[in-house]
């Protein structure tokens, strides 16, 4: 069945710093593929999203490429903010369902 | 616009017992979802609804949980004889209507935590 693996975490980094999470997936065709945050104390919220190959996906500074050759989407961003602080989970839209990655908790430090 | 609401925030219950848990979702959304999130499993996917009708309840992990969408808008997840591992995050989302790669919109969630 389809399924996606993220980075392990927790990260930790410091402020400015460049960061990647990595994401892998397996699945059945070319799915639509999502990063999702969740804010401490909050719910899920999109923040970037791909639906075909190549396509990249980009919000608040932070990108994702769709790559299907290594059926990667992993995320990145040029310089980290104390606010980015949350946890992120890579996932891919399988026949309606979203199948979720285990999330990697990053903390920006000052 | 209102995004998807959830309630109640938070549900303390005793093994046992019976909950039902509810979902408003998007206004004009006609697809509707529940995940649960807890510490072991991540994020798992439970049912999902088109309309009124279930057409994927493969996630439901026993026959105690149950659920219904009542036109094509609300939803409840019923929990029955609840267990202590029934502890997560209940988490509803809906999506509009057609094709593959809909975005999903998620709600706050519900914190249920079985005693």
């Amino acid at each position: 069945g389809d399924s996606v693996t993220q980075m392990e975490g927790p990260v930790t980094l410091s402020e400015e710093a460049c960061l990647t999470i990595n994401c892998t997936y397996t699945a059945t065709g070319y799915p639509s593929l999502f990063w999702y945050v969740q804010y401490p104390g909050e719910g899920l919220q999109l923040l970037l999203k791909a639906t075909k190959a190549d396509d990249k996906g980009s919000n608040k500074g932070f990108e994702a490429t769709y790559r299907k050759e290594t059926t990667s989407f992993h995320l990145e961003k040029g310089s980290v903010q104390v606010s980015d602080s949350a946890v992120y989970f890579c996932a891919l839209q399988g026949a309606q369902k979203l199948v979720f990655g285990q999330g990697t908790r990053l903390t920006i430090n000052p | 616009g209102a995004g998807v609401s959830q309630s109640p925030s938070n549900k303390v219950t005793e093994k046992g017992k019976d909950v039902e848990l509810r979902c408003d979702p998007i206004s004009g959304h006609t697809a509707l979802y529940w995940y649960r999130q807890s510490l072991g499993q991540g994020l798992e996917f439970l049912i999902y609804f088109q309309g009124n009708s279930a057409p994927d309840k493969s996630g439901l992990p026993s026959d105690r949980f149950s659920a219904e969408r009542t036109g094509g808008s609300v939803s409840t997840l019923t929990i029955q004889r609840t267990q202590q591992e029934d502890s997560a995050v209940y988490l509803c989302a809906s999506s509009g209507p057609g094709q593959q790669g809909e975005t999903q919109y998620f709600g706050p969630g519900t914190r249920l935590l079985v005693l």
